[in-house]
C-alpha cells in the first residue's frame, strides 16, 4: 500500500465548476498536510496547507482534512484553464519535515 | 536570493560518469531537501538537511549517491558512476519551518 494516495486523472471538470481532489494516506501519527501544484515541466509550488481537521480556505482554494478518516481534499472553485496542471498531495509525518508525495493528479480545466 | 536555486539546470553526461548538482537555499532557510522525480513519477525523498547535518538519508538509492551542505547555506548532490536509470529531475527545497520551497530543478539525461 502506497503511503500517499491519489487519483492520476486526469480529471476534467468545465470552466466555472469546482475541482474536486482526493488525497488519502496512511501514517495515522502524520500532522502536517500540504497541496502542491506543479506545471508541466516546471517544480511544485505550494499552494495550501493545512494542520487541523476541518476546512481551511485561502481565496478560491479549500482543504479539508479528515484525521479519523485519513483523508484530505483539496475544492477549486470557479476553476480557470490556468488552474490545469498535475496536483500532488505531500504529507508530513515522522518529524524532519520530510515530506512523503502522492503521484499526483492531473487537472484539466475545459473552455 | 529570492528563491531556491539549481545548477545546472540541465545536464547529459555519459554512463559512468560522475555528476555535481548544485542547490543554492533561501537565504536562511536552516533545512534543505533533495528530492527526484522521474518522468510522470511523483517526488522520491533522497535525503534532507538541518543545518549541515544530514539527519535522514533513508532515500539515498545506491552508495553512489552522496550530499553535503556546507556554511548551512549550499548543498552538493554528487552521483558516481551514473546509470541511464538516475535520469530525472533533481529537485532542492529549503523550508524553515513545515513548508518546503522548491527550486527549479536539474533535469539530468544519462546516455
Amino acid at each position: 500500500q502506497k503511503e500517499v494516495e491519489q487519483n492520476s486523472g486526469p480529471l476534467s471538470v468545465p470552466e466555472g465548476a469546482i475541482a474536486s481532489l482526493n488525497c488519502t494516506y496512511s501514517d495515522r501519527g502524520s500532522q502536517s498536510f500540504f497541496w502542491y501544484r506543479q506545471y508541466s515541466g516546471k517544480s511544485p509550488e505550494l499552494i495550501m496547507f493545512i494542520y487541523s481537521n476541518g476546512d481551511k480556505e485561502d481565496g478560491r482554494f479549500t482543504a479539508q482534512l479528515n484525521k479519523a478518516s485519513q483523508y484530505v481534499s483539496l475544492l477549486i472553485r470557479d476553476s480557470q484553464p490556468s488552474d490545469s496542471a498535475t496536483y500532488l498531495c505531500a504529507v508530513e509525518a515522522g518529524g524532519g519535515n520530510k515530506l512523503t508525495f502522492g503521484t499526483g493528479t492531473q487537472l484539466k480545466v475545459e473552455l | 536570493g529570492a528563491g531556491v536555486s539549481q545548477s545546472p539546470s540541465n545536464k547529459v553526461t555519459e554512463k559512468g560518469k560522475d555528476v555535481e548538482l548544485r542547490c543554492d537555499p533561501i537565504s536562511g532557510h536552516t533545512a534543505l531537501y533533495w528530492y527526484r522525480q522521474s518522468l510522470g513519477q511523483g517526488l522520491e525523498f533522497l535525503i534532507y538537511f538541518q543545518g549541515n547535518s544530514a539527519p535522514d538519508k533513508s532515500g539515498l538509492p545506491s552508495d553512489r549517491f552522496s550530499a553535503e551542505r556546507t556554511g548551512g547555506s549550499v548543498s552538493t548532490l554528487t552521483i558516481q558512476r551514473t546509470q541511464q536509470e538516475d535520469s530525472a529531475v533533481y529537485l532542492c527545497a529549503s523550508s524553515i519551518r513545515e513548508t518546503q520551497y522548491f527550486g527549479p530543478g536539474t533535469r539530468l539525461l544519462v546516455l
